[in-house]
């Protein structure tokens, strides 16, 4: 069946970067868009970039130009989200997610602890 | 950006309650939105996409309708597995944009 499985929760200090893996299976990797996603305790969702996982192209919100950025290996058909100069605002859950006329499928979500 | 506007922010209902939740968009956004459902340390799951279409596997008693800028996640009869909290999503345009999300709790 179609999964996206995370990688582990990370605890990190303030400044550091962060790398989330998203391995996909089940379906043909470069079909389908994959998208990152936040949650930060107690609070809403955060869309974060999308790569299209054939060419690598890459649309990134605003609020993270310049400290995110969304790689793939086709050849392990996973996604890489990295988070630089982090602060305590981005202790969060990171999702990645499947796109079908919005998110069919989704990670179970990395918990980034930054903490000094 | 287009901002996406979900109420009520929560709400207190018993099983057997019908629930509306609506969200509003700052443009038209066509058809492009879907309701996702979400329980505490769990990812969202989908309900409705295209803004009227049942997720297969999804109870018959969830059901969106709208379009353009207004749109509503009607429950026909909350049951106790529905507790949770719910979001739209606009996908018509980057950056893709969630409502602020509608919490249902037992009354």
């Amino acid at each position: 069946q179609v999964q996206l499985v995370q990688s582990g929760a990370e605890v990190k200090k303030p400044g550091a970067s962060v790398k989330v893996s998203c391995k996909t299976s089940g379906y043909t990797f470069t079909s389908y868009y994959i998208h990152w996603v936040r949650q930060a305790p107690g609070q809403g969702l955060e869309w974060m970039g999308i790569i299209n996982p054939s060419g690598g192209s890459t649309t990134y919100a605003q609020s993270f130009q310049g400290r995110v950025t969304i790689t793939r290996d086709t050849s392990t058909s996973t996604v890489f989200m990295e988070l630089s100069s982090l602060r305590s605002e981005d202790t969060a859950v990171y999702h990645c997610a499947r796109a079908t006329v919005g998110f069919d499928i989704w990670g179970q979500g990395t918990m980034v602890t930054v903490s000094s | 950006d287009i901002q996406m506007t979900q109420s009520p922010s929560s709400l207190s209902a018993s099983v057997g309650d019908r629930v509306t939740i609506t969200c509003r968009a700052s443009q038209d956004i066509r058809n492009d939105l879907g309701w996702y459902q979400q329980k505490p340390g769990k990812a969202p799951k989908r309900l409705i996409y295209a803004a009227s279409s049942l997720q297969t596997g999804v109870p018959s008693r969830f059901s969106g309708s709208g379009s353009g800028t207004e749109f509503t996640l009607t429950i026909s009869s909350l049951q106790p597995e529905d507790f949770a909290t719910y979001y739209c999503l606009q996908h018509d345009s980057y950056p893709w944009t969630f409502g602020q999300g509608t919490k249902v709790e037992i009354k």
